[in-house]
């Protein structure tokens, strides 16, 4: 069985500039999540997409971030402009069961690397 | 704040040795789950356990809750190389959602 995909592994650009990652779940999954982690920390949750619907986006800096999930399989998280504080990892999941997040397995694809200039 | 935070932050062993770490936790949870994290890479599922459990075994990992002190420990037994990594506890349910602690880095020395 494929893992959860994403793209691209690794990214660098300046600030003020705009960025697009993509993430493609693992076949099935009805539940999708972005994550952000800063060096150092543990990841924090941006977004939860239920099928193409947003479950949860409550820590999403919506001012310059946005995501979408269109046909309810892959994914895309941009962010425009981009921050210096916005270089982390961002890492996609995804699970079977609907239902919260944290209630169920998150298989989590291997991140794309951010790095703001 | 984090929900989960994980204690040690580092822990260096032998190979062979046990690894013991400790996650603790501030709200009424349904689940928690444990996440390993090689350098670079993404996260591994490890183990759930139910708030309605008190101990899971899977391998050579051992995963223990007590709700009243509202901790989890996670042992590693007859460490290996291989399972230097940062290990992760999310906690999950109820309205929550689901918070990863900072981690615990673990060195296991060959």
């Amino acid at each position: 069985e494929a893992g959860v995909a994403q793209s691209p592994r690794y990214k660098i650009i300046e600030k003020r500039q705009s960025v697009a990652f993509w993430c493609n779940p693992i076949s099935g999954h009805a539940t999708l999540y972005w994550y952000q982690q800063i060096l150092g920390q543990g990841p924090k949750l941006l977004i939860q997409f239920q099928n193409n619907g947003v479950v949860d986006d409550s820590q999403l800096p919506k001012d310059r971030f946005s995501a979408e999930r269109l046909k309810g399989v892959d994914s895309t998280l941009k962010i425009q402009p981009a921050k210096l504080e916005d270089s982390a990892v961002y890492l996609c999941a995804s699970s079977f069961r609907p239902g919260l997040a944290g209630q169920e397995t998150q298989y989590f694809g291997p991140g794309t690397r951010l790095l703001v200039l | 704040s984090q929900q989960g935070e994980e204690d040690p932050q580092a822990l260096s062993i032998q190979e062979g040795e046990n690894a013991t770490m400790n996650c603790s936790y501030k709200t009424s949870i349904n689940n928690l789950q444990w996440y390993r994290q090689n350098s670079g890479r993404g996260l591994v599922h490890l183990i759930l356990i139910r708030s309605n459990e008190r101990e899971k075994h899977s391998g050579r990992l051992r995963v223990t809750l007590d709700t009243s002190k509202k901790s989890s420990s996670l042992l590693i037994t007859a460490s290996r190389a291989a399972d230097t990594a940062s290990y992760f506890c999310a906690t999950g349910g109820g309205s929550y959602i689901p918070t990863f602690g900072r981690g615990t880095s673990l060195i296991v020395h060959p």
